[in-house]
């Protein structure tokens, strides 16, 4: 099993370029998360999706889009690239909590580093 | 709000002595709480969780409620423990995790 594979793994755009960031597992999670590691700021979240279909704000959703089209892909988008968004993005995985009883440790892609000029 | 504080940005230890990683959270219910790790070029990944009580690579934390801690320790640090270790926060009724902002660790030969 690959786990989860993040495609880009570099990637470096101009300011007001757009793209988008592909995330997928093979683990029949249930749970998607994206986040961005900035240094000294550690893991924030952008977005997550709990199921097919079905998206949510994380902690700093500003400037992105996601999708969820199918359980095993997570897309996130970037519509109008800013220096700000300059950082290592990173995708990750979980069974859902239901019938567990605990949150589910969470498995992490390579990251994509991502450059904004 | 729920927060994950670890309050040790960077940590060096010499090769042989003891580790000790901090993490406190803040949350007024049953805390979930785990330990990842992200060596150099490589991804995150889980190093252990409150609720297995094990000890991986030689690493423990005990939740501690009445400090609301789940420090991570080693009795022995070893060259290849040097790395990034995130602490992480859950919840019952929560979908995500809440992390800390990490400490780097490095061991001194």
């Amino acid at each position: 099993n690959a786990g989860v594979t993040q495609t880009p793994k570099f990637r470096v755009l101009k300011t007001g370029q757009s793209m988008t960031l592909l995330c997928a597992q093979d683990m029949n999670h249930e749970y998607m998360y994206w986040y961005r590691q900035d240094p000294g700021m550690g893991l924030r979240l952008i977005h997550y999706s709990v199921g097919e279909g079905t998206t949510a704000k994380g902690e700093v959703p500003d400037g992105y889009n996601v999708s969820r089209l199918k359980k095993q892909n997570f897309l996130l988008g970037l519509e109008s690239a800013a220096p700000s968004q300059t950082s290592v993005y990173f995708c990750a995985s979980s069974y859902s909590r239901q019938g567990r009883g605990y949150s589910q440790p969470q498995h992490f892609g390579d990251g994509t580093r991502l450059s904004i000029l | 709000a729920q927060r994950v504080t670890q309050p040790e940005k960077l940590l060096s230890v010499f090769k042989g002595a003891p580790v000790e990683l901090k993490c406190n959270y803040s949350y007024s219910g049953s805390p979930e709480l785990f330990w990842y790790v992200q060596y150099s070029r490589q991804r995150l990944q889980l190093l252990l969780r409150h609720i297995s009580r094990e000890s991986i690579k030689g690493f423990t934390a005990d939740l501690n409620k009445g400090e609301t801690s789940f420090h991570l320790k080693k009795p022995f640090a070893q060259e290849e423990d040097s790395a990034m270790y995130y602490c992480a926060l859950g919840y019952f009724g929560n979908e995500k995790l809440t992390f800390g902002t990490g400490t780097r660790l490095t061991i001194i030969p």
